[in-house]
């Protein structure tokens, strides 16, 4: 399985929802990172977990909560979202070296209504 | 952290070559140079990599120059499919493993 799967494919959420979107690979990746992309820009990084603790916060705000709760899943759990919140949610996973490329999803088109 | 300078766009004919370059002045001697690139509606794909030598495989070929400053990637048949943003990236080293930081990208438009 050389894949990153990520659920749902499409979330339209009220701003005072709670939801959670997820990701999942099989690659034995011990890195994995949650990016944010806005419609015709580049991804932006938000978060790095490594050996499922979290080791890179790019000072997102709290109503994002990143979760790692084994080494092949990770959680981005949404809270009082607002509508500049909607994007492409991207997750990434790599091995725990930086002479290897990463593996993306495919991504969750989030829009915040 | 360093950072990546790419044309906004090119264009190529079908079946011809595509060279993109990338400039990034300010690389360490530790940061990986990664191409990546995407196709509508979907997440970026890898494309190579490489830290000092030239890179070839089964997509693309890395030219990296020899002070490390700017780079190129070739795609040597150009097909619609490669159609893409292509994201030159430098991977920065933080505890094992980089952090990718992406740029602006290139738009290359592939015409029949």
């Amino acid at each position: 399985d050389t894949e990153v799967t990520q659920t749902p494919k499409h979330l339209v959420m009220g701003m005072t929802n709670k939801k959670s979107l997820k990701c999942e690979q099989h690659m034995g990746h011990r890195a994995m990172y949650w990016y944010k992309q806005k419609a015709k820009k580049p991804p932006e990084l938000m978060f790095v977990y490594s050996y499922e603790k979290l080791s890179i916060n790019e000072s997102v705000p709290s109503r994002f909560s990143p979760e790692c709760p084994n080494s092949s899943l990770l959680n981005l759990h949404l809270h009082a979202l607002q509508p500049e919140d909607s994007a492409l949610y991207l997750c990434a996973s790599s091995p725990p070296s930086r002479a290897y490329g990463y593996t993306f999803g495919s991504g969750t088109r989030l829009t915040v209504v | 952290d360093a950072k990546t300078t790419q044309p906004n766009s090119m264009e190529s004919n079908e079946e011809e070559p595509v060279h993109l370059p990338c400039n990034h002045s300010t690389i360490s001697g530790t940061d990986y140079i990664h191409w990546y690139r995407q196709l509508p509606s979907q997440g970026p794909e890898y494309v190579i990599h490489g830290l000092t030598s030239n890179v070839n495989n089964r997509m693309a070929s890395l030219a990296i120059a020899e002070d490390r400053k700017s780079s190129t990637l070739i795609l040597h048949r150009a097909t619609l499919r490669d159609a893409a943003v292509y994201y030159c990236i430098l991977s920065v080293p933080t505890d094992s493993w980089g952090k990718l930081q992406f740029g602006a990208g290139t738009q290359v438009v592939v015409t029949p």
